[in-house]
């Protein structure tokens, strides 16, 4: 059975910098696309990043809103998937799940990590 | 972008009887293919997101079968055939046809009457 679980949740001053991070087991970590969607307190789901896998040679795409300011990356000695976020807003406060993607869509989801921006 | 909206936005239903939550897309959602990528999650108070349908009408393993997905092109439905208290949460669709941009709708509230 698939398992995600993230960490790495913080409160964090607007403009300040936080990563984020995904242990993964259960699964071959190379086989799937993995990605990061995000709640904000009370409202509904976004996606945020995403890294294809090995077949895809691990390409890359970020929504608009944290274009150039989000990076995610894979560690694949750990199998694990991170989202490097600078520049952040108060908009950037959510939850943030890590997710296994398949059949063009989120199979697998982990329990999320609480990111909040604030002074 | 796709826009993808969601109705009711919130669902009161007495327990035992049907339910249907509608779910439309500012485009089709059919792909180059043929295939159409529309899914279903369910979000209990306090869980992540568990998705219960994938492909417009593919049931994940153990979700159970008095919850069905249907529709084509534009509009689709979920369909729970006799509500059970466990089935009190919020349900979103997603479009997974305009990659890799997938979008959410804004989520139906099913509550108990």
């Amino acid at each position: 059975e698939a398992q995600l679980v993230e960490t790495g949740g913080d409160l964090v001053q607007p403009g300040g910098s936080l990563r984020l991070s995904c242990a993964t087991s259960g699964f071959s970590f190379t086989s799937f696309y993995l990605a990061w969607v995000r709640q904000a307190p009370g409202k509904g789901l976004e996606w945020v990043a995403r890294s294809a896998n090995e077949n895809d040679r691990y390409v890359t795409d970020y929504a608009a809103s944290v274009k150039g300011r989000f990076t995610i990356s894979r560690d694949h000695s750990k199998k694990s998937v991170h989202l490097q976020m600078n520049s952040l807003r108060a908009e950037d406060t959510a939850v943030y799940y890590c997710v296994r993607e398949s059949w063009w869509s989120y199979e697998a989801w982990g329990r999320g990590t609480l990111v909040t921006v604030s002074s | 972008d796709v826009v993808v909206t969601q109705s009711p936005l919130i669902l009161p239903v007495t327990l035992g009887q049907p339910a249907s939550i509608s779910c439309r897309s500012s485009q089709s959602l059919v792909d180059r293919n043929g295939n159409t990528y529309l899914s279903w999650f369910q979000q209990r108070p306090g869980q992540s997101p568990r998705r219960l349908i994938f492909q417009v009408s593919n049931r994940d393993s153990g979700v159970p079968d008095r919850f069905s997905g249907s529709g084509s092109g534009t509009d689709f439905t979920l369909e729970i055939s006799r509500v059970e208290a466990e089935d009190v949460a919020v349900y979103y669709c997603m479009q997974g046809s305009q990659w890799p941009m997938y979008t959410f709708g804004q989520g139906t509230k099913l509550e108990i009457k």
